[in-house]
């Protein structure tokens, strides 16, 4: 019974390519995020929505582009994938309310050869 | 520039004693911080919060003490158990930008010796 769930776990790609990697949590949350995880374990915040409506956006690449056809669900697709977009990415959900307690999903490890 | 630090990168403890973890911020208009604890290969998992508006919040075995003027917090984890061993990290929000945004230290790797 996951609360936020992230497919697929590992995603190994070539340079170019695009790919997606899906988010949905079952909590009932407004809110939720995309956070990168870099190889020097720095987590930040990429993105955040809010019943569907972007509310954060970290200054990311055009490349990356959040979708969320419904407030339970965030897929993160990301165009011409490049070797620095290797990461962690970890989808997180919250009810919106400042402040904010977020849940995190297992995360999706992307590697780009 | 990094607002919420953890300076240590590891730390070990004998199961049973106090671990002692810290994390510095540099923005006061932190106003609510979280500490997560992450095994490897899954995500954070939410552990302990606290408002900038109390300096102790206790939760069993695990306490986080804020000092507002030092802009410190630390988490102590008592009697330290071997399950307890894993990645904590220390995060921050505000509501300088009206956004739920956590601002996250790089974690502290915690080894629990039995």
């Amino acid at each position: 019974d996951t609360a936020v769930s992230q497919t697929p776990k590992y995603l190994v790609t070539q340079m170019g390519n695009d790919k997606s990697i899906k988010c949905e949590q079952n909590l009932g949350h407004d809110t939720m995020y995309w956070y990168k995880q870099d190889s020097k374990k720095f987590l930040k915040i990429m993105f955040s929505y809010n019943n569907k409506e972007l509310i954060i956006n970290e200054t990311v690449p055009n490349r990356f582009s959040p979708k969320s056809p419904d407030k339970a669900h965030l897929n993160l697709h990301i165009n011409s994938l490049e070797l620095g977009d290797s990461a962690v990415y970890f989808c997180a959900s919250g009810l919106g309310l400042l402040p904010d307690t977020q849940y995190f999903g297992p995360g999706t490890r992307l590697t780009v050869l | 520039d990094q607002q919420v630090k953890q300076n240590s990168p590891s730390l070990s403890v004998q199961e049973g004693r106090i671990s002692i973890l810290n994390c510095d911020y540099t923005n006061s208009m932190f106003d609510y911080f979280l500490w997560y604890k992450k095994y490897p290969a899954e995500g954070p998992t939410f552990l302990i919060s606290i408002s900038s508006i109390k300096d102790k919040n206790e939760d069993g075995r695990f306490t986080v003490f804020l000092n507002k003027s030092a802009k410190h917090l630390s988490l102590h984890i008592v009697p330290s158990q071997p399950g307890d061993s894993a990645v904590y990290f220390c995060a921050a929000s505000g509501r300088g930008g009206a956004t739920n945004k956590l601002i996250f230290g790089t974690g502290t790797l915690l080894a629990v010796q039995p």
